[in-house]
This record gives structure tokens, sequence and C-alpha cells, in this order.
């Protein structure tokens, strides 16, 4: 079975200051793949970055990145220099390999940048 | 133009009554999805088709019936609605059924009375 955890409901960040997200992890896949999305107030789901298990490097797009370590099951996400826009909920997934093929959500992290 | 657009993004209904929303994808994908978000927040796989077959029948009432004429659309509709089904239901599509990111749609809320 596969799990996904984010422990943080909530987290607070001063302007301009990065932030980690947690995210832990379980599956019994050889491969897979971690995903995260950010939900803004107004409710689209927005893709912002992807791991896959076996990549060598951690994945970056922009202010954020993906700290993986993969023998501890974890995948945060990091948000540098925050901005007032990054306040939002910010969603952990897992997709694996074998058996069902959707992405499975942690529970989210409500994230508020503080000006 | 959207690439996953979901109608209606906003439903209120009687309890009992039966509704529909519709999907549809321009992004050529071979696979969609149905996903529901409770007041919690909670993302929930409800359903998933790839090339209009159903893989993915999560433990759903069967209230719910999910229909896909090709592979760029999937409806969603739901009988006999009840307060429990109130709920943003989100439409996503993926290029394949084990590959890429979900495409979100905007999400349609559905609230019951």
């Amino acid at each position: 079975a596969q799990k996904i955890t984010q422990t943080q409901p909530g987290m607070f960040v001063q302007e301009k200051e990065a932030v980690t997200l947690d995210c832990t992890y379980d599956t019994s896949d050889p491969s897979y793949g971690l995903f995260w999305y950010k939900q803004p107030s107004s409710g689209e789901m927005i893709f912002l970055i992807y791991q896959g298990s076996y990549d060598q490097q951690n994945a970056t797009e922009g202010r954020y990145s993906l700290n993986f370590q993969k023998a501890r099951k974890s995948a945060n996400l990091v948000i540098s220099a925050s901005q007032l826009g990054d306040s939002a909920m910010y969603f952990c997934a897992m997709r694996g390999t074998t058996g069902a093929n959707n992405l499975f959500f942690g529970t989210g992290t409500r994230l508020t940048v503080i000006p | 133009d959207t690439a996953v657009s979901q109608t209606p993004k906003y439903l209120v209904t009687q309890m009992g009554n039966d509704k529909s929303i519709k999907c549809e994808q321009n992004l050529g994908h071979d696979t969609m999805y149905w996903y529901k978000q409770d007041s919690k927040k909670f993302l929930k796989i409800m359903f998933s088709y790839n090339n209009k077959e159903l893989i993915i029948n999560e433990t759903v009432p069967n209230r719910f019936s999910p229909k896909s004429p090709d592979k760029a659309h999937l409806n969603l509709h739901i009988n006999s609605l009840e307060l429990g089904d109130s709920a943003v239901y989100f439409c996503a599509s993926s290029q394949a059924a084990n590959t890429g990111e979900l495409f979100f749609g905007e999400g349609s809320r559905l609230t019951v009375l």
C-alpha cells in the first residue's frame, strides 16, 4: 500500500525567507514518482515539481526545490525567497508504477507568508 | 485555451436530485481521473479511465457513475444526491496511465441542501 504523510497542518514564513514543507512516503514499488502541487485560495491545483525515484539529482524549478532523501523516504519541498503569493495549501503526492496508477495525496500543509 | 475544463464550476441542488459534471481535456492525454476534495481539503481518487476504459474504481457509492464517450471526455453523473456528497470534484488528465503529472481542471463545487 502507498501512503503519503504531511505532518505540518500549517506553516508560517516571513516574506523573502526560505521554508521547508515536509513530506514522507511509504511504498513497496521499486519505481515511483513524487509530486508537489499548490492550491491557492482560488481553488485550482497547480503542479510545481516532480522527482523520480531513480533521479540522481534533486529536482529544482525556479524557487522550488525538492529535497529527496530516498533512504529516509522523504521528499520535502523547499521554497526560497518566499513571496506573498506563495500563501496556499501545498500537497505532496506519489504515484507508483504497479497497481493503481493514480496520484495518492497527502493531507496538505497550509503555508502563510507574513509580510 | 483551458487544458482541462469542467462544467459547471458551481452546483447547488437539493437532496435526492440527480446531477452531472462534465470534463474535457484538449491535451491529447490518454488517462483521465475524478478526484473528490472534502471540506478538510483531502483529495481522494474516485475513478480513472485510460483510453475510455475504466481502470480505477475506488470504493465509491454506486450512485456515482462515470462515463467516457471518448478519451478527451470524462463525465460524472451522481444519482440521488446526499448531503455528504457536498465537496469539490476535480477532473484531471495525464499523458499515460503510469507517467507524468496530473493536469487538473478548476474544480466543481457541489453543494447539496
